[in-house]
């Protein structure tokens, strides 16, 4: 199983909503990490859990929310959301953070798309 | 600000051709380089790691130069599938933390019949 999988694909919420986004591994992957992407643009790196510590925070808005239950999951949490975050949220996983300096390969979930009204 | 620059293209080149995407990067510490392609309104697939002696996968060869701090991919055989945006991804490890991925901008290919 090579496959990183989010729920929902799709979600449109209004600015009081509270809403979870969901992430799953089953590879054995130690590092999980949320990215935003907007049209047009890369992705950015949001947060990184290695060991499902919360090990990188780029900064975020409070109204985002990480949290990571097991090695196999990690939840994104909004609330009071803007409708400049509206954008696709990517989910991804790697065997580890870095070992020796070297990065391991990330790989991605589907996404998913959020609308904020 | 450390950075990694990519020609944003397009490239709209036909069936066939050769074609070849540069990338430059700044944070000379970096040890991680991968080549990621993204389809439209789909999230990035990895396309290939690329390592100091250089490496190929089929119709696909990666290239570095750390002195130049520049990474290439070349794909031969153009075919209508190989449309896409490609992704440069380098780490900035800053030596003493986690370090992250950081994405150049994607350079958009269109292989034409």
């Amino acid at each position: 199983d090579t496959e990183v999988t989010q729920t929902p694909k799709h979600l449109v919420m209004g600015m009081t909503n509270k809403k979870s986004l969901k992430c799953e591994q089953h590879m054995g992957h130690r590092a999980m990490y949320w990215y935003k992407q907007k049209a047009k643009k890369p992705p950015e790196l949001m947060f990184v859990y290695s060991y499902e510590k919360l090990s990188i925070n780029e900064s975020v808005p409070s109204r985002f929310s990480p949290e990571c239950p097991n090695s196999s999951l990690l939840n994104l949490h909004l609330h009071a959301l803007q409708p400049e975050d509206s954008a696709l949220y990517l989910c991804a996983s790697s065997q580890g953070g870095a070992i020796g300096g070297v990065y391991n390969e990330q790989f991605f979930g589907p996404g998913t798309r959020l609308t904020v009204l | 600000r450390k950075e990694v620059e990519q020609d944003p293209g397009p490239f709209n080149v036909p069936e066939g051709a050769t074609v070849a995407f540069n990338c430059t990067y700044s944070n000379s510490a970096s040890q991680s380089f991968f080549w990621y392609r993204q389809d439209c309104r789909k999230e990035p697939k990895l396309l290939m790691s690329v390592y100091s002696s250089g490496n190929e996968d089929g119709r696909f060869t990666a290239q570095l130069n750390r002195a130049s701090q520049y990474i290439s991919l070349l794909i031969r055989d153009s075919k209508l599938s190989d449309s896409a945006t490609y992704l440069c991804v380098v780490n900035m490890d800053d030596g003493g933390s986690q370090g992250n991925l950081i994405f150049g901008k994607g350079t958009k290919l269109s292989v034409k019949p």
